[in-house]
């Protein structure tokens, strides 16, 4: 039963360094969508992906932060030069169609932390 | 802007007791509502979901929730609580004229005293 798989579960970098952080879709969903959740809040949209198309980004960063999903593998969310402020747990969820009345389904998040 | 309100931040409920949790939204189109559990550790799972139809929706685990228009408001509900249902419950709108982003409350904790 292969859900939304998200790796690592947790990442440790220190400030200036990059994080990498891996989503595979559940079988057959072709759209991902990345939110952030930090300490103590809800989540909070990040960007909206399907293959090799970013469709909105209206919720990333407009620096350091980038986001693809390509025609093979998984979904790439790159972080360059992450500072404290990005620690965070970040989640990946996906849908079989861009429908909204298709729920998006969650993987169990990354979480960030930086040193 | 929309935006997602969940008034109460912890909730303490004993066990077998019944339970409420608020959420209020303000969007400028037809929302689809949803309700997401989240355990410690864990990702979101979803308990139920709104589209139209029928305003009371049931969804996993004897979970229900009720749409009021009038109200904009989407309350989770459960008749009987069990010390397993301890954990975060997230309400999250969306609306197809804001694209596929759902927006979520803050959430609110929810613990069962034995």
């Amino acid at each position: 039963n292969a859900g939304v798989m998200q790796n690592p579960r947790h990442l440790v970098r220190r400030r200036g360094q990059e994080a990498r952080l891996r989503c595979s879709p559940m079988k057959g969903h072709s759209h991902v969508y990345w939110y952030r959740q930090l300490p103590e809040e809800g989540l909070k949209f990040m960007v909206y992906l399907q293959k090799e198309n970013i469709i909105d980004e209206s919720g990333m960063p407009k620096e350091r932060f980038s986001a693809e999903f390509p025609k093979e593998g998984p979904s790439i969310l790159r972080i360059q030069q992450v500072v404290r402020g990005d620690s965070a747990a970040y989640f990946c969820a996906s849908s079989p169609t861009g429908i909204q009345d298709q729920p998006q389904h969650f993987g169990d998040g990354t979480r960030l932390s930086i040193l | 802007a929309q935006s997602v309100t969940q008034p109460d931040i912890h909730i303490t409920v004993s066990e077998g007791a019944s339970l409420e949790l608020r959420c209020n939204y303000s969007y400028g189109a037809t929302p689809y509502l949803f309700w997401y559990v989240q355990s410690p550790g864990q990702g979101l799972q979803l308990l139920l979901k709104y589209f139209s139809g029928d305003t009371l929706v049931q969804g996993i685990k004897g979970f229900e929730a009720e749409f009021k228009r009038s109200q904009s408001s989407f309350n989770l509900r459960k008749p009987s609580v069990h010390w397993s249902d301890a954990a975060e419950y997230f309400c999250a709108v969306g609306a197809r004229e804001y694209g596929n982003k759902l927006v979520f409350g803050a959430g609110t904790i929810l613990r069962v005293k034995s």
